[in-house]
């Protein structure tokens, strides 16, 4: 109940293409759901999150879409650069208040080639 | 200050070594986390301190040893490390409003034990 299944697991995609990352979770008490974005050597940071109130976020060229009934939320990435090479991590979370564990999916490493 | 700094970056240090790695944070989260990251895998808990008292222990080898000497400080004591505990060592916090209002990860400490 803990899990959350991430694919692919690689994903290689042209410059200017859209990269498409999925997430799938079963605890039904996770209401936070971040992505954060890992360089080699550097520690994640935070991409975007949503809340399940909403069914879509958009922060530049990144949007989360999210399927509460579905219990699946994915991250895009539009107009794909070089620079957006990177690890992907999905996590989820509850929201309430004082300390939180992140439970991580497994990865996407993201290659976007020139 | 939205940053949480890691000290050292790297370190290498011998199996019958003692060293520390020290974590900073100055936006006045009151939970501070370790977690351990292994080559290719998303990173795992190890410890949480909450309002300086150690809240979860993940079942953490006492070859690791937290400590927390007040709200923007945490450390973490290596004692008799094996080889199998290289990995990237990362700190993280959050705010006690909860993760929706912040939860960042420092860039790490690469551990390699020879």
């Amino acid at each position: 109940q803990q899990q959350v299944k991430q694919s692919p697991q690689s994903l290689i995609v042209q410059k200017g293409g859209i990269s498409i990352i999925n997430c799938a979770y079963e605890n039904t008490a996770f209401d936070y759901f971040p992505w954060y974005q890992q360089f080699p050597g550097k520690g994640p940071a935070l991409l975007i999150a949503i809340r399940p109130d909403v069914s879509e976020k958009k922060e530049g060229r990144f949007t989360i879409s999210f399927n509460k009934s579905a219990k699946q939320f994915s991250l895009h990435i539009m107009d794909s650069q070089p620079g957006d090479s990177a690890t992907y991590f999905c996590a989820a979370s509850k929201a309430n208040t004082g300390f939180q564990k992140l439970v991580f999916g497994t990865g996407t490493r993201l290659l976007v080639s020139p | 200050d939205t940053e949480v700094t890691q000290t050292p970056k790297h370190l290498v240090m011998g199996m019958t070594n003692k060293k520390s790695l020290k974590c900073e944070q100055h936006m006045g989260h009151r939970a501070m986390y370790w977690y351990k990251q292994k080559a290719k895998k998303p990173p795992e808990l190890m410890f949480v301190y909450s309002y300086e008292k150690l809240s979860i222990n993940e079942s953490v080898p006492s070859r690791f040893s937290p400590e927390c000497p007040n709200s923007s400080l945490l450390n973490l004591h290596l004692h008799a490390l094996q080889p199998e505990d290289s990995a990237l060592y990362l700190c993280a916090s959050s705010h006690e409003l909860g993760v929706f209002y912040g939860y960042t990860f420092g860039s790490g400490t690469r551990l390699t034990v020879v």
